[in-house]
């Protein structure tokens, strides 16, 4: 079974960048299969980004453009998401996750498995 | 597009049915998942295409509808599925979520 398993928690100054790494074991590993959520404390989910399976080219949420960077190192079974320009309101708890792939082969954009999550806390 | 869940809060005895609601703000067809969250821990899917369980989720639950309207109906609530629960839509750039709708015992 895939876990795939997050880096730590980072305290950033607002300005800098973070990246965060997800490896994934027990499993194959494709950088098209996974996508980056995040949630504020207390609030609901925001999706941030993740690689389009047909292209090969990174998606993100509109706000986020610019920002975020899209990674992975498939040797090592370890995608990454890279924030620069950090600024209070990016303070969340970071998730990777998969992308279902059904029993038809798609690649669909709801999420069968997930990181334990990175907290992420912005603050001078 | 928006997802509008209701209602934020269901209070429910042990044993009985619960109906969540889930609602876009335009057509998702039937790209839509459930997720269920408890506190700590990242979500666990439910259903996605709408009414399709995922793997190893128990039968009690079960998701229909499509266009713009959707529920996940929990058929007789255990101890374990007191939680938070978030309709999720992929039809649609941007990804979107509903808001949640917090599951607790009556």
């Amino acid at each position: 079974q895939v876990q795939l398993v997050q880096s730590g928690a980072e305290v950033k100054k607002p300005g800098s960048s973070v990246k965060v790494s997800c490896k994934a074991s027990g499993g194959t590993f494709s950088r098209n299969t996974i996508s980056w959520v995040r949630q504020a404390p207390g609030q609901g989910f925001e999706w941030v980004g993740g690689v389009i399976p047909v292209s090969g080219s990174a998606n993100f949420a509109q706000h986020f453009q610019g920002r975020v960077t899209l990674t992975a190192d498939e040797s090592a079974s370890t995608a990454y998401l890279e924030l620069s320009g950090l600024r209070s309101e990016d303070t969340a708890v970071y998730f990777c996750a998969r992308r279902v792939i059904s029993t038809s082969g798609l690649v669909l954009d709801a999420f069968d498995i997930w990181g334990q999550g990175t907290m992420v806390t912005v603050s001078s | 597009t928006v997802m509008t869940q209701s209602p934020a809060t269901l209070s429910v005895s042990p044993g009985e049915r619960a109906t969540l609601s889930c609602r876009a703000s335009q057509t998702v067809s039937s790209n839509l998942a459930w997720y269920q969250q408890k506190p700590g821990q990242p979500p666990r899917l439910l259903i996605y295409g709408a009414s399709t369980r995922a793997t190893g989720i128990a039968a009690r639950f079960s998701g229909s509808g499509s266009g713009t309207e959707f529920t996940l109906t929990i058929s007789s609530l255990q101890s374990e599925d007191f939680a938070l629960y978030y309709c999720q839509q992929y039809n649609n750039w941007p990804l979107t979520f509903g808001g949640g709708t917090k599951v607790e015992i009556k």
